[in-house]
């Protein structure tokens, strides 16, 4: 079946810390990959895409097919970046599946 | 450029009634997608359209219908609502699907007593 998982609900770091988020699926065929995040009363929005290979806001991720994963990075984590983060997978055709989101604090 | 817009923002429902959620956007975007998000469980696609005209279902689609009669315009209805479908609904468009980047409404938060 097709499923995207974030094992953690709740992520919690300190200023300046690493931030690895983590996102695992499970798919048979070659997925398109995002992150979406969603700060504080604001609406859900995409941080990155694998197809693009970019960097935003400091966060990177990489695909790693042989693991199935797709972990969002980030070398030092600012209060800013406290807010709900999902994984998605696109089929390529018609449907996206989200995973269930990990809220990251990031603390001072 | 007003993106994507929904309405009510809140709504509160007895069981057995229904509504329409309203969503539409000015992109000109062809895929346009239903969402619930609930806690613990993420957002799930409930329905979700490649046109005016062309629907199909998503994961949760039951005790839910949907019509897009033109581009812009892609109502959700909620035929006979029972206390489950307490949540909230977003609304997303797209120019395709695959690798593009989905736009998100300000969602609805529906509670049904």
């Amino acid at each position: 079946a097709q499923r995207v998982t974030q094992p953690e609900k709740l992520l919690s770091v300190f200023k300046g810390a690493p931030v690895e988020l983590k996102c695992n699926y499970s798919y048979s065929g070659s997925p398109e990959l995002f992150w979406y995040v969603q700060y504080s009363r604001q609406r859900l929005q995409l941080l990155l895409r694998h197809i693009s290979r970019e960097s935003i806001k400091g966060f990177t991720a990489d695909l790693n097919k042989g693991e199935t994963s797709f972990h969002l990075k980030k070398p030092f984590a600012q209060e800013e970046d406290s807010a709900m983060y999902y994984c998605a997978l696109s089929d390529g055709a018609y449907k996206y599946i989200f995973g269930t989101g990990t809220r990251l604090k990031v603390l001072a | 450029n007003a993106g994507v817009t929904q309405t009510p923002k809140f709504q509160v429902l007895k069981t057995g009634q229904s509504m329409t959620l309203q969503c539409a956007q000015d992109m000109n975007h062809e895929y346009m997608s239903w969402y619930r998000q609930d806690p613990g469980m993420g957002l799930r696609l409930i329905h979700y359209s490649v046109g005016a005209g062309i629907t199909d279902q998503g994961e949760v689609p039951n005790g839910y219908n949907v019509s897009r009669s033109t581009t812009e315009d892609f109502p959700l209805r909620l035929l006979s609502a029972a206390p489950s479908q307490t949540s909230v609904y977003f609304c997303a468009s797209s120019y395709g699907t695959g690798f593009y980047e989905q736009y998100f409404g300000p969602g609805t938060r529906l509670t049904v007593t």
